[in-house]
């Protein structure tokens, strides 16, 4: 299964773009990647999913360099209620989609 | 997507109890994981619950200590056996809805705390 990297914490300001990079130098081909957040008290919240080359959704946009070796997660004008941890995931059907979390990006968004 | 429901989402128990923890998703799932989150930790994948067989465990999880039930496409269970305070942590159910780019949902979590 292909281990990811990231930052263990970033601070920030209410409505400044955050990018929160991520390595998987072993992703497999047939791997996802996939962005998770997490507030205490909660289940992780799947928050956008890529391939390759970017991917935009209504919260968040996810940038994939052509060898895939790494992933941006860029959330645009961040708010106090974006503090959270974020999880840089990569899993595929070869492993049966079973997903192992790094230890996550802890985001602290100040006013 | 998916709905899941855990119960309890909370409790207390008694050191050399066993807690039973249950999972009910709202459609039928192929792929379903119990993971384990301890206080500041990131998640930690106990085991894969599989339908009608054995569930898989992870390094360092074994069955007679975290027992999974996997009866139908909709329901698990996964028991705390012989607690010690070192159990006290969330434990969490996920499943995934398709097949296709694997993405998870999770239930809000079982919160114990063993005295």
């Amino acid at each position: 299964l292909a281990k990811t990297t990231q930052p263990i914490s970033m601070d920030s300001y209410e409505g400044q773009e955050v990018n929160i990079t991520c390595s998987h130098n072993n992703i497999a081909t047939n791997d996802y990647i996939t962005w998770y957040q997490q507030f205490p008290s909660q289940g992780p919240r799947f928050i956008i999913q890529g391939y390759k080359t970017k991917v935009t959704n209504e919260v968040a946009s996810l940038f994939i360099p052509a060898d895939r070796k790494s992933s941006t997660l860029s959330l645009p004008r961040v708010s106090l209620s974006d503090t959270a941890v974020y999880y840089c995931l990569v899993a595929g059907n070869t492993g049966g989609f079973k997903t192992i979390f790094g230890a996550g990006t802890r985001l602290f968004v100040k006013a | 997507s998916a709905v899941i429901s855990q119960k309890p989402s909370r409790d207390i128990c008694q050191r050399g109890t066993s807690l039973t923890i249950q999972c009910q998703v709202d459609s039928q799932v192929t792929m379903m994981f119990w993971y384990r989150q301890q206080p500041g930790q990131s998640l930690t994948l106990i085991a894969t619950a599989n339908q009608g067989s054995e569930a898989t465990y992870e390094s360092g999880f074994v069955i007679d200590k975290f027992p999974i039930s996997r009866p139908n496409l909709t329901f698990s269970t996964l028991t705390v056996s012989n607690m010690s305070p070192e159990d006290s942590s969330i434990y969490l159910c996920s499943v995934i809805p398709g097949q296709n780019t694997g993405e998870l949902f999770f239930g809000e979590g079982s919160r114990l705390t063993v005295l």
